[in-house]
């Protein structure tokens, strides 16, 4: 069966813009959980989503937000980008027995 | 959250074990994850173990948890150069999927 995609895979922004990150789950996994990694930070957990609502939020500030659509598709938003932001943003599709699958996410580099 | 600790570097011979440690943080963590990712990649799944379990194998794997002491390990027999790559620990909880990752061990395999 088909992994976890992400699109895009690569993204350059300039500071201040905006971007819009889209995550597609296994079929049948209701559950998406998106994380930020960084060289400094390492992983560090954004937000889980489950049948469209927000069921876990991580300490990030208010310019991450996410959703979640009735396929189970997920995007995930950073308003105002920092140069702080440039990141690789991975989402990850969850089962319902406790298996958390990555997907290969997306390279944000803000300018 | 607190952190979740492990050793940062690890070199071994091709064809020995390689032991990767790790100290979790929350004791009512319901499930252990060993993740591997390689070079501008994601995060693979390489195994996962319940909190009510001591050890789990699979093929070249062995993860053992020591849950009085909150360690766990990841041992891979007959380690080959192709296992070369950053191996992440994580814990999770039956609330939802807000996994908290160590820093990472990479682990280096000469021939």
């Amino acid at each position: 069966k088909a992994g976890v995609t992400q699109t895009p895979r690569y993204l350059i922004k300039t500071r201040g813009q905006q971007v819009t990150l889209s995550c597609s789950p296994i079929s049948g996994h209701r559950s998406v959980s998106w994380y930020q990694q960084t060289p400094g930070q390492g992983l560090q957990f954004l937000f889980e989503y489950f049948s469209e609502t927000q069921r876990n939020k991580g300490n990030f500030p208010g310019r991450f937000s996410g959703r979640q659509f009735s396929n189970s598709r997920s995007e995930m938003n950073v308003s105002t980008l920092e140069l702080g932001d440039s990141a690789l943003y991975l989402c990850a599709s969850n089962s319902a027995w406790g298996e958390q699958y990555f997907g290969p996410g997306t390279r944000l580099t803000v300018t | 959250g607190e952190d979740v600790e492990q050793s940062l570097f690890l070199s071994v011979r091709e064809g020995d074990s390689s032991v990767i440690n790790c100290t979790y943080t929350d004791s009512s963590s319901t499930y252990l994850y060993w993740y591997k990712q390689e070079p501008g990649a994601g995060l693979q799944l390489l195994t996962y173990i319940f909190s009510n379990m001591d050890m789990k194998q699979d093929q070249r794997l062995t993860v053992l948890l020591n849950k009085k002491d909150k360690h766990l390990s990841l041992r891979i027999a007959d380690t080959q150069t192709g296992d070369s790559a950053i191996y992440f620990c994580a814990e999770g909880s039956n609330s939802g999927y807000a996994l908290n990752f160590g820093k990472g061990t990479s682990l280096l395999v000469t021939p």
